[in-house]
C-alpha cells in the first residue's frame, strides 16, 4: 500500500480539454515532485516543490502547470496536451530534499 | 556528472536461483544510492538504501552494498521467488559539499526481471 494517493488512476482527454491530476501525501513530507514515465522508460522529472514552492522546473512545456496548495497536497493542471503526453504521471514526496522519495501509483494518461 | 549504469535485460530466473543486477554510477558530489522496484501496473517503491560509503541496504531479503572504490551498488537476493518478476531501477541522489541535493534523483534504465515457477 503506497502513502501517497494519485487520483485519478485513470485519464483520457481530448487535445482542447483542461483536466487536473491530483496528489496527497500525509506524512509530514515537505517536497513533493512530479514525474513523467514513458514505457519500459525510467521516470523523468518535472517538477519539484519544497516547502510548497516550486524549486525546480526542468523545462516543462508550458501545457503542465503545477500547483502546490499547501505542505500535503499537490496538483497538475494539464491543458492542451498532445499525444506524445501520453504517459503514467508519477508523484512523489520526500521528508526533504536529501530524503529519500516515496511514490504513488500514478495516473495512467491517454491523449486522445 | 551525474549517471546510473544499470545491467541490461530482461533477466530471466528460475525459482530459488540467485539473482544480481549490476549498477555502477558517477558522481560529482557525495551521492546516496537506491533501489527501486517497479511492479506491473504500480508505481516505485523504495527497496533499499545506502548514504555511504560501505553501507548496505537490506530489505525482503534483498541487498545492496555501497562501495566507493568501484562506484558501485549491487543487487543481490539469495533466493529469487515468483513474486519478485518486476522492473528494477537504480538510482542516485548527488549532495553538494553544503549537503544540498536539490531532491533530483537520477535513474538507471531499469532491469526487468521475470523469474518462472
Amino acid at each position: 500500500d503506497t502513502e501517497v494517493t494519485q487520483t485519478p488512476k485513470h485519464l483520457v482527454m481530448g487535445m482542447t480539454n483542461k483536466k487536473s491530476l491530483k496528489c496527497e501525501q500525509h506524512m509530514g513530507h515537505r517536497a513533493m515532485y512530479w514525474y513523467k514515465q514513458k514505457a519500459k522508460k525510467p521516470p523523468e522529472l518535472m517538477f519539484v516543490y519544497s516547502y510548497e514552492k516550486l524549486s525546480i522546473n526542468e523545462s516543462v512545456p508550458s501545457r503542465f502547470s503545477p500547483e502546490c496548495p499547501n505542505s500535503s497536497l499537490l496538483n497538475l493542471h494539464l491543458h492542451a496536451l498532445q499525444p506524445e503526453d501520453s504517459a503514467l504521471y508519477l508523484c512523489a514526496s520526500s521528508q526533504d530534499l536529501e530524503w529519500p522519495q516515496h511514490f504513488g501509483d500514478g495516473t495512467r494518461l491517454s491523449i486522445l | 556528472g551525474n549517471s546510473v549504469t544499470q545491467m541490461e535485460g530482461p533477466v530471466t530466473l528460475s525459482e530459488e536461483a540467485f539473482l544480481t543486477i549490476n549498477c555502477t554510477y558517477t558522481a560529482t558530489g557525495y551521492p546516496s544510492l537506491f533501489w527501486y522496484v517497479q511492479y506491473p501496473g504500480e508505481g516505485l517503491q523504495l527497496l533499499l538504501k545506502a548514504t555511504k560509503a560501505d553501507d548496505k541496504g537490506s530489505n525482503k531479503g534483498f541487498e545492496a552494498t555501497y562501495r566507493k572504490e568501484t562506484t558501485s551498488f549491487h543487487l543481490e537476493k539469495g533466493s529469487v521467488q515468483v513474486s519478485d518478476s518486476a522492473v528494477y531501477f537504480c538510482a542516485l541522489l548527488v549532495a553538494n559539499a553544503g549537503g544540498t541535493s536539490y531532491g533530483k534523483l537520477t535513474f538507471g534504465q531499469g532491469t526487468i526481471l521475470t523469474v518462472h515457477p
